[in-house]
């Protein structure tokens, strides 16, 4: 099985920047997602990581270390619609359907 | 426009009447997946297909069954629902990318379904 940890709720001023880690532990590790969700919507896809390192996209970036377990997503520039939840979803065992950590609920505030 | 839909958007019924949620995409997607989502708990796989006739259990699949005649549709069904399948669900279809790797998913609108 896997276990994927995630913060349950973080908050941020608008304009600053927040970083929010995920932590897993799985055997065959294939690659790790970023999604946002706004509350009642679908996930939408922000990043894939396969390789250890830094990906930018915009204010978006994420990091993974496939040593440590770990990844973050960086999101700078904070604006008040980066307000949902940020699901962490790792693929492992050659599988092509990530499991998915529990979330982590970002509110910004003025 | 490519796309993943699902039907009904919003569902209530009674326990042990039977129900289907079908799911369809237009990507030629070979992965299919199901999700439920309940408040702290996160997005839980019920069941998944790597292909056509090829279909796996999740983490939490009691209670549902699914079918995958073909490539683009992969409904859900549960035959007798009961008030603990209450939930929000989430078709999924994903494809690797050849040239580089990587894996893309997209989901469904979602399905809310409210068992009394």
């Amino acid at each position: 099985g896997q276990n994927i940890d995630q913060p349950t709720e973080m908050t941020a001023t608008e304009g600053a920047i927040v970083q929010i880690n995920c932590t897993y532990q799985t055997s065959g590790f294939n690659g790790l997602f970023w999604y946002q969700q706004h509350a009642g919507e679908a996930p939408t896809f922000l990043s894939y990581n396969v390789l250890d390192g830094l990906e930018e996209k915009g204010r978006f970036s994420s990091f993974l270390s496939r040593s440590k377990g770990y990844s973050y997503l960086l999101l700078k520039e904070l604006q008040m619609k980066d307000s949902a939840s940020y699901l962490c979803a790792v693929r492992s065992g050659g599988s092509y359907i990530p499991t998915f950590g529990r979330g982590t609920s970002l509110i910004v505030h003025p | 426009e490519a796309q993943v839909t699902q039907n009904p958007r919003y569902l209530i019924t009674v326990t042990g009447k039977k129900l289907t949620v079908t799911c369809s995409q237009n990507m030629n997607h070979e992965y299919m997946s199901w999700y439920r989502q309940d408040p702290g708990l996160g997005l839980r796989q019920i069941y998944y297909s790597m292909n056509v006739e090829v279909t796996d259990k999740g983490d939490v699949p009691e209670g549902y069954k699914v079918s995958r005649k073909e490539k683009r549709n992969f409904p859900l069904i549960l035959e007798s629902p009961s008030p603990n399948q209450t939930s929000l669900y989430f078709c999924a279809s994903s494809l690797q990318v050849p040239r580089t790797g990587s894996l893309e998913q997209y989901f469904g609108p979602g399905t809310r379904l409210t068992v009394t």
